[in-house]
């Protein structure tokens, strides 16, 4: 069946460092992949998505980098900062998501 | 906009009792669903919706009812709590665009079955 894993349960980061978190999925018919950072104690919250056509897009200090070929897919958090320590997960589908199983991001000051 | 509502937050029962948790919209979008997430684990689908009066199962079903009688609400019915069934449940309803849909979680309720 359909699966998505990320690579590191834990990752832990310098304060103003840039972080790479990884992600793989299965279903090569995968077309649309989101990436969500959930805070202690609160929901899921969007942070950029990505369709298949495409193998870059960018937001605010973040990036998604999406290689098919592979089936892989990456979130890089740029100047990373406290406020950004979550767990972080990769989601594909559009209505029906399948969630990988997060990394806990900690920035170290 | 309050956005995605759940009630309760927390809450604890006993093998074998039966429960409702609410969800609650303000945004309306025609797309809703319940998720539940294990610990250190990602969400999974137990239910969804893509308007009033039309539900489908998801990936971990078994065990949950559903009903979508309005746009706004859609209340997730543990019939007989399992241990099993402990875990943190989101809702969410989600924003069709053409570039992508948008998914808005609720809180969370934390339930407990001893």
């Amino acid at each position: 069946g359909e699966s998505v894993g990320l690579h590191l349960p834990t990752l832990s980061v310098q304060e103003g460092d840039n972080s790479i978190i990884n992600c793989a999925y299965s279903n090569s018919a995968s077309d649309y992949f989101i990436w969500y950072k959930q805070e202690s104690g609160k929901g899921p919250q969007f942070i950029i998505d990505i369709r298949s056509n495409m193998d870059k897009r960018q937001g605010q200090r973040v990036t998604v980098l999406l290689n098919k070929t592979v089936k892989h897919l990456s979130l890089q958090i740029a100047a990373t900062q406290p406020g950004d320590s979550a767990v972080y997960f990769c989601a594909e589908g559009t209505q029906k998501l399948v969630f990988g199983q997060g990394t806990r991001l900690t920035i170290n000051p | 906009n309050a956005g995605v509502t759940q009630t309760p937050k927390f809450q604890v029962l006993k093998t074998g009792q039966s429960m409702t948790l609410q969800c609650a919209q303000d945004m309306n979008h025609e797309y809703m669903s319940w998720y539940r997430q294990d610990p250190g684990m990602g969400l999974r689908l137990i239910h969804y919706s893509v308007g009033a009066g039309i539900t489908d199962q998801g990936e971990v079903p078994n065990g949950y009812n559903v009903s979508r009688s309005t746009t706004e609400d859609f209340p997730l019915r543990l019939l007989s709590a399992a241990p099993s069934q402990t875990s943190v449940y989101f809702c969410a309803s989600t924003r069709r665009a053409s570039g992508g849909d948008e998914q808005f979680f609720g809180p969370g309720t934390r339930l407990t079955v001893l």
